[in-house]
């Protein structure tokens, strides 16, 4: 079974900051992973599939990269509303999942 | 627009059953599988379980395979998780969520409901 390994497990940044979270999987899955953010309370949102494609209505300070094992999710100038926990997951193989351990990005 | 939401969530005893419905509007439904995805409180994301457009492929994670059983009603738009020999360890919140089968976006879960609370405690 693939593994989904994320780095760092929280992460403390200012408004304007630029955030790098990492995602590693554990045998390569091509571009197969899409990223989500979540806020407390709430249902994850899909930000990123196909590892670099931006899904609709998400602000183009998002991007991520990344092919085989390694990927990488950047948040440029962080905004207040991006305070939240950020997930990533494979979707190269049926089932769908599984989903790395989450990162955190907090308020310095 | 899209939209899901989760149902039949509580509070039931160690061996107990549970069932969860998912109500779907939107979007044609048989286009899409449809998974559940749990959380438990404070943790990471679980994928539990998938059925396909016309129920040709169903699976589940190990953790609850043989206890849980995923269905889907398509004349109702609805899916379903019966959840029998319930644990501690399956207290979680459950999400139900669209499936993309195909495209770039395949694999992804692109809706989610807002989610429903079970809590396994005697």
């Amino acid at each position: 079974d693939i593994q989904m390994t994320q780095s760092p497990s929280s992460v403390s940044a200012s408004v304007g900051d630029r955030v790098t979270i990492t995602c590693r999987a554990s045998q390569g899955i091509s571009n197969w992973l899409a990223w989500y953010q979540q806020k407390p309370g709430k249902a994850p949102n899909l930000l990123i599939y196909a590892a670099s494609s931006l899904q609709s209505g998400v602000p183009s300070r998002f991007s991520g990269s990344g092919s085989g094992t390694d990927f990488t999710l950047t948040i440029d100038s962080l905004q207040p509303e991006d305070f939240a926990t950020y997930y990533c997951q494979q979707a190269n193989s049926f089932p769908p999942g599984p989903f790395g351990g989450g990162t955190k990005v907090e308020i310095k | 627009q899209v939209h899901l939401v989760e149902s039949g969530g509580g509070l039931v005893k160690p061996g107990g059953s549970l069932r969860l419905s998912c109500g779907a509007s939107g979007f044609t439904f048989t286009d899409y599988y449809m998974s559940w995805i749990r959380q438990t409180p404070g943790k990471g994301l679980e994928w539990v379980s998938y059925i396909s457009n016309y129920y040709t492929y169903i699976n589940y994670a190990d953790s609850v395979k043989g206890r849980f059983t995923i269905s889907r009603d398509n004349a109702q738009n609805s899916v379903y998780l019966q959840m029998n020999s319930l644990r501690a360890e399956d207290t979680a919140v459950y999400f139900c969520a669209r499936v993309v089968g195909s495209g770039s976006q395949k694999g992804t879960f692109d809706y989610w409901g807002p989610g429903t609370l079970v809590t396994v405690s005697s």
